[in-house]
């Protein structure tokens, strides 16, 4: 079966600052693994996704993930935060042998000025 | 091209009432996922349809709730005899292909169960 976790609910990042929002999964096939952002009474948007290849994953509005086999980890990273990045991010993780894509909890990103 | 399309974006119901959602995919989409989301809670995985299909129904309750994707017409999500554990904010989502595909989503019905 496949899972994904959000170990943290909220981060709290000063802005300019980097931030680190963490996810780390589990599957028994090779992972797809992705990234969304919500903002308040909206639908979530995609950021990024890992599917083959480079580690590293560069996405929308500076955003970047790093995928690591050993730790099953898909942190998401932003070199210099700021305010306009507070909402709340998803984690989701596709198994290559199953169907259906499944969310993390949510980590609530709040950067202040 | 417009996105994905979900109404009502609110819809009130009394307790044992039936509730009708209505999810319209992107253009050119073929695969339609539906997620319910509960305050301050993660979106839980509830049904993933192609047209005509049901691929994976593993998160639907076996009980009350069932979901379509006709050939024509937008997919449903229907709750008959609704409770107030019903009250959620159900999001659907397209992609034009399989699960390796980024998720368009819509934004959302807020279900109130009074």
């Amino acid at each position: 079966a496949q899972s994904v976790a959000q170990p943290e609910d909220q981060v709290n990042v000063a802005e300019g600052n980097p931030l680190t929002v963490k996810c780390t999964y589990s599957v028994s096939g090779n992972p797809y693994l992705f990234w969304y952002v919500q903002y308040p009474n909206r639908g979530l948007q995609f950021l990024l996704k890992y599917i083959t290849g480079d580690n590293l994953v560069k996405g929308s509005y500076g955003f970047e993930a790093e995928f690591n086999k050993s730790q099953t980890s898909f942190h998401l990273k932003k070199p210099s935060a700021l305010v306009s990045d507070s909402a709340l991010y998803f984690c989701a993780v596709r198994d290559s042998s199953a169907s259906k894509i499944i969310f993390g909890s949510g980590t609530r990103l709040s950067i202040r000025p | 091209n417009a996105g994905v399309m979900q109404n009502p974006r609110h819809l009130v119901r009394r307790r044992g009432q039936e509730a009708r959602l209505r999810c319209s995919p992107m253009k050119g989409h073929s695969h339609v996922y539906w997620y319910r989301q509960l305050p301050e809670e993660g979106l839980k995985f509830m049904v993933y349809l192609q047209k005509e299909n049901i691929i994976d129904e593993s998160g639907m309750p076996k009980e009350r709730f069932s979901a379509e994707f006709p050939k024509e017409g937008p997919s449903i999500l229907r709750i008959q005899q609704v409770v107030r554990g019903d009250s959620a904010a159900y999001f659907c989502a397209s992609s034009p292909g399989p699960s390796g595909e980024k998720l368009f989503f819509g934004s959302g019905t807020q279900l109130s169960v009074l």
